[in-house]
């Protein structure tokens, strides 16, 4: 089965920090540039970060450039987000997104999300 | 303030149709392929509609995708109480150096 779980969330203290895990399943996720999309509550979809398949080429949304470090492990099947400096802003649910072989051009495989909370 | 303009909401009857409008310009929409999701209440996203037009498997062909300029358009026909969902549109922004996402629409079945 074709599988993104991510893990990692939890309640956290502005200033803090979190690292956020997704495990990939059921296909080759090395083949893939990956992204970490969020979702504030109640709120629409904000694309955060992408890795290139070798991690050789990253990017970032503006609001998170200097304070989020996106990561990836192929020989683990992993994703990684390193949060830093968290802000209640950052609040959300965290998605790890892929493409897929029927397309490179969007999101065909996503996880079931991973809850931030930045609070005091 | 998303760079991908949708419409917050549409609705119509069972069995109508409805039209989901996504406004973008030259640096997204213009130049890269849309692809459309779906969010049901309290569930991860699901790719609805790739590369502007095209169904992933399993996918009813009430669901239709298209681009014209910088402009894209999802359509459901036949609308059932199922389709009950938010809706977004996304694409890469090359000015941006991101992927954006319309503000999503909400879809309800009167």
């Amino acid at each position: 089965e074709v599988q993104l779980v991510e893990s990692g969330g939890g309640l956290v203290q502005p200033g803090g920090s979190l690292r956020l895990s997704c495990a990939a399943s059921g296909f080759t996720s090395s083949n893939y540039w990956m992204s970490w999309v969020r979702q504030a509550p109640g709120k629409g979809l904000e694309w955060v970060a992408n890795i290139k398949q070798d991690g050789s080429a990253k990017n970032y949304v503006d609001s998170v450039k200097g304070r989020f470090t996106i990561s990836r492990d192929n020989a683990k099947n992993s994703l990684y987000l390193q949060m830093n400096s968290l802000r209640a802003e950052d609040t959300a649910v965290y998605y790890c997104a892929s493409p897929s072989h029927i397309t490179l051009h969007g999101f065909d495989i996503w996880g079931q999300g991973t809850m931030v909370t930045v609070s005091s | 303030q998303s760079v991908l303009t949708q419409p917050p909401s549409v609705s119509a009857a069972p069995g109508q149709k409805v039209t989901i409008s996504c406004s973008g310009s030259s640096s997204n929409i213009g130049n890269a392929y849309v692809s459309w999701y779906q969010q049901l209440p309290g569930t991860a996203p699901k790719l609805l509609i790739y590369e502007n037009n095209k169904r992933p498997s399993g996918i009813p062909d009430r669901f239709s995708g298209s681009k014209s300029g910088t402009s894209a358009t999802l359509g459901i026909t036949g609308l059932q109480t199922g389709d009950e969902a938010d809706y977004y549109c996304g694409t890469w922004d090359t000015s941006l150096g991101a992927y954006v996402f319309g503000a999503g629409t909400k879809v309800a079945v009167l």
